[in-house]
């Protein structure tokens, strides 16, 4: 059984650095064609897509954030990490892992975890 | 940069059929997925490859390309189909989400 599980803090500091794990199971971050990419979604908003890793450990983030953001993997330990630095405000969102099998799309999410940027 | 455009809205009564658009530059050379997210809940994939369903969604919801537009189809649409859809595709190594459509089933 599949499954991805997100975790970390529910409030973070404006410019504080935000870092989110991604716990997998039921597959591993070393199969070939596998990844999983951060998606997030400030509330009442759209889904915007962060960063990937490959299972090459090649990795690609968004033209927009690339300066702050930071995607590595622990394949033993079944995680992907995600950091991002000097957050604001508008950072505000619930945060997605999801697992991309090697074609288009992202077959498993995670149920998503809620960070609040504010002082 | 590349952008995946989608109607903010589309009503439907129940029983009827909803259409919804993806257009994209780049749509016909990449796969369009589709991801269907009820209030609350983390999104669910419901077409992939552009015309493909998993396992477990039911065969009322179809995808078709034409050109650059991709569209989800809902056949006899539910109450239960309620809820935002999100058309996604690849830009080379990085990822595009389309704005989002809210179903309403009227």
């Amino acid at each position: 059984q599949v499954t991805l599980k997100e975790s970390g803090p529910v409030l973070v500091r404006p410019t504080e650095t935000l870092t989110l794990t991604c716990t997998v199971s039921g597959f591993s971050l070393n199969n070939a064609r596998m990844g999983v990419s951060w998606i997030r979604q400030p509330p009442g908003k759209a889904l915007e897509w962060l960063a990937h890793i490959f299972s090459d450990d090649e990795k690609s983030y968004s033209k927009s954030l690339k300066s702050r953001l930071t995607i590595s993997k622990d394949t033993s330990e079944g995680q992907v990490v995600l950091t991002m630095t000097n957050v604001d405000p508008v950072d505000t969102a619930t945060y997605y892992c999801a697992r991309w099998k090697g074609s288009n799309e992202f077959d498993y999410w995670g149920q998503g975890t809620l960070v609040t940027v504010s002082s | 940069s590349y952008a995946l455009t989608q109607p903010p809205s589309v009503s439907v009564s129940p029983g009827q059929t909803a259409s919804i658009s993806c257009s994209g530059d780049k749509l016909g050379d990449q796969y369009a997925s589709w991801y269907q997210q009820k209030a609350g809940q983390s999104p669910v994939l419901v077409i992939y490859q552009e015309t493909k369903r998993p396992s477990g969604i039911p065969e009322r919801f179809s995808g078709s390309i034409s050109g650059n537009t991709a569209t989800l189809t809902i056949s006899g649409t539910q109450a239960m189909d309620e809820a935002d859809y999100y058309c996604q595709a690849w830009d080379s190594t990085t990822v595009v989400f389309g704005g989002g459509t809210k179903l309403t089933v009227l």
